[in-house]
């Protein structure tokens, strides 16, 4: 079936730094769509992304509509520890009928 | 305004029991979904039901049956647990089923199921 490839799989923060993580597809997508999951919720999302080439902002986080529609990007600014969990993106295809594919999610951690 | 909300939170089976988990939003939406969450594996569509009156079959409905009791709720009944359907259960709900936007889902907080 349809694959996202998000990247990368995990990764560790230490508090202050810039985060950044992407999703990539060999088919085009409409809709890119960016949540995160703490442990034991559900995913709650973050910022949704309609237009080749749209930049979002929704506080310290910034998301991006790669301009090819195969592509979309993730950043944090200046991480605190409460953004630790999981990042999933998901995109909805064109005739998707409303459908979403969604990445396998980055994890980020507090670095020891 | 709850949102999604889904019950049970937790539930044990044993192989070939059945039981089915509930689902309802507030949000007068159009469009709501079940997903299974297993480890490495992301958010798997298993059914979704695209308005009130419809249901359709998601990427892994095996061993899995659907209703759109009304507009508000949606649940999911597994007739003979199976090991293989140990999981975390989660349902989701978006305004528009086509057309430009309304695509953002909003998930409720999951069932975690074991079957042994």
């Amino acid at each position: 079936g349809q694959q996202l490839n998000q990247s990368p799989q995990s990764m560790f923060i230490q508090e202050g730094e810039d985060v950044s993580m992407n999703c990539t597809s060999s088919s085009i997508f409409n809709t890119w769509l960016w949540y995160k999951q703490d442990p034991g919720e559900g995913p709650v999302l973050l910022i949704a992304l309609y237009k080749a080439g749209e930049l979002t902002s929704n506080g310290r986080l910034t998301a991006q509509f790669g301009i090819t529609r195969k592509d979309s990007f993730l950043n944090i600014s200046a991480s605190i520890p409460s953004d630790v969990g999981i990042y999933f993106c998901a995109g909805q295809r064109p005739g998707g009928q409303g459908n979403l594919i969604f990445g396998k999610g980055t994890k980020l951690s507090v670095k020891p | 305004n709850a949102g999604v909300t889904q019950t049970p939170k937790f539930q044990v089976l044993k192989t070939g029991q059945s039981m089915t988990l509930q689902c309802a939003q507030d949000m007068n939406h159009n469009s709501m979904y079940w997903y299974r969450q297993d480890p490495g594996m992301g958010l798997r569509l298993i059914y979704y039901s695209a308005s009130e009156g419809t249901t359709d079959k998601g990427e892994v409905p095996n061993g899995y049956n659907v209703s759109r009791l009304n507009k508000r709720e949606f649940s999911l009944r597994l007739e003979s647990a199976a090991p293989s359907q140990t999981s975390v259960y989660f349902c989701a709900s978006s305004t528009h089923y086509s057309g430009s936007g309304g695509y953002e889902q909003y998930f409720g907080p999951g069932t975690r199921l074991t079957v042994t």
